[in-house]
This record gives C-alpha cells, sequence and structure tokens, in this order.
C-alpha cells in the first residue's frame, strides 16, 4: 500500500525557513518523480514543485522559484522541501504528491500524502 | 503558463443525477489532462488521467472525454459519496496547473 506521510508543518514568522519533509512507503520510491502541492485555505491547488526519481532535475513554479528548493534522500525514502523567505501568501497545506513514473513529463499524480499545514504569521 | 478553467464553479444534484463538468486550457494540451476528486479536510484523489482512462479502483460511473482545449467529466448516476470538489489539472507542460474547482453538493 503506497503512503506518504508529510512532516514539518506549523507556524511560522514571516521571513522563517522551515524544511518539509515526506517519508514514502509501499513502492519504489527512486522509480518515481515526486513533487509537492499546496493548497491556501479555503482555495485551490498550486503546484509548486518537481523533481525526478534520480533527483538530478527540479522544477519550480514562479511563486517559489529562488526561494524554495526540492530534494529527495533515496536511500531513506524521503522527500525535502526546503522554503526559504516565507511570506503570509505561502500559507497553505503542503501535500507530498508522486507521480506514475520516474520522469514529470507526460506523467500524472497519481497519490498525495495527507497533507501539512504552514502558517506563516507575525 | 496554461490557464484552465472550469465551469460551472458550483453544482447542485440530487442522487441519481447525470453531471457534466467543463475544463478547458488556454491552449491545446492534447490529452494531457486529469480530473481529482477533493472531499473537505482531505487530499484530493486521482479519477482519471490522459482525458479518459479511469484511474484503478474508480467506480465506472465517472468518464472523461475531450482534447485539445475542451475536456469534460461526467458522473452518470450521482451518489452520495460523490459531493466533492472537482479538479481538472493539465500535464501537457511540466508546470502543472489547476483548474479552480467545481464543487458538486446536494440539491
Amino acid at each position: 500500500e503506497v503512503q506518504l506521510l508529510e512532516s514539518g508543518g506549523g507556524s511560522v514568522q514571516p521571513g522563517g525557513s522551515p524544511r518539509l519533509s515526506c517519508e514514502a512507503s509501499g513502492f519504489t520510491f527512486s522509480n518515481c518523480a515526486m513533487s509537492w502541492v499546496r493548497q491556501a485555505p479555503g482555495r485551490g491547488l498550486e503546484w509548486v514543485s518537481g523533481i525526478s526519481g534520480s533527483g538530478h532535475s527540479t522544477y519550480y513554479a514562479d511563486s517559489v522559484k529562488g526561494r524554495f528548493t526540492i530534494s529527495r534522500n533515496n536511500s531513506k525514502n524521503t522527500l525535502y522541501l526546503q522554503m526559504n523567505s516565507l511570506t503570509v501568501d505561502d500559507t497553505a497545506v503542503y501535500y507530498c504528491a508522486k507521480y506514475q513514473a520516474f520522469t514529470i513529463f507526460g506523467v500524472v499524480i497519481d497519490f498525495w500524502g495527507p497533507g501539512t499545514l504552514v502558517t506563516v504569521s507575525s | 503558463d496554461i490557464q484552465m478553467t472550469q465551469s460551472p464553479s458550483t453544482l447542485s444534484a440530487s442522487v441519481g443525477d447525470r453531471v457534466t463538468i467543463t475544463c478547458r486550457a488556454s491552449q491545446s494540451i492534447s490529452s494531457w489532462l486529469a480530473w481529482y476528486q477533493q472531499k473537505p479536510g482531505k487530499a484530493p484523489k486521482l479519477l482519471i488521467y490522459k482525458s479518459s482512462t479511469l484511474e484503478s479502483g474508480v467506480p465506472s460511473r465517472f468518464s472523461g472525454s475531450g482534447s485539445g482545449t475542451e475536456f469534460t467529466l461526467t458522473i452518470s448516476s450521482l451518489q452520495p459519496d460523490d459531493f466533492a470538489t472537482y479538479y481538472c489539472q493539465q500535464y501537457n507542460s511540466h508546470l502543472f496547473t489547476f483548474g479552480p474547482g467545481t464543487k458538486v453538493d446536494i440539491k
């Protein structure tokens, strides 16, 4: 059974730098590209970042480029999101999600974790 | 970036109704379109990908169609478990974009 479990959320001040983690199980982690998708309270879904199965290729939405860094440790089956220079607009539930294949091109996201809430507030 | 729109934004329906949601892309995305269902406080769940391919385990009352810029999600006979918000998403570009969602509620 595929499982994704996010951690690292909570309340942070503007300008803060939390790191989110996502522990994966139930599938061959290194065979799947991974992603972070966020959802602000009461709002829709926004793709944030993606990373290939090897970790060699990374991609970002314009809204987070230069502030967020996605990475993975395939030996630990864990995905990360380093978030820097946070603003109130980054307040959201952050979902860890897996792609159907090694690459993110032409491949759909087929499973999501339950999410972790990041609240940016002074 | 590719922009996605959905209509209607809210849909009131009864159990047993046939329901259709429309999704439009700002440019052609071939058939690179997925549909997700989300219930309050829960993660989205994949229903359909590549416009019309049903994800494993999803009931056959869900179906998708379309290509290019216009797509539809149809629920042939709405069930109590189907009251939720539905999102379309394009993956023609690696910069995924989602539609704003369609909330299906009880009439």
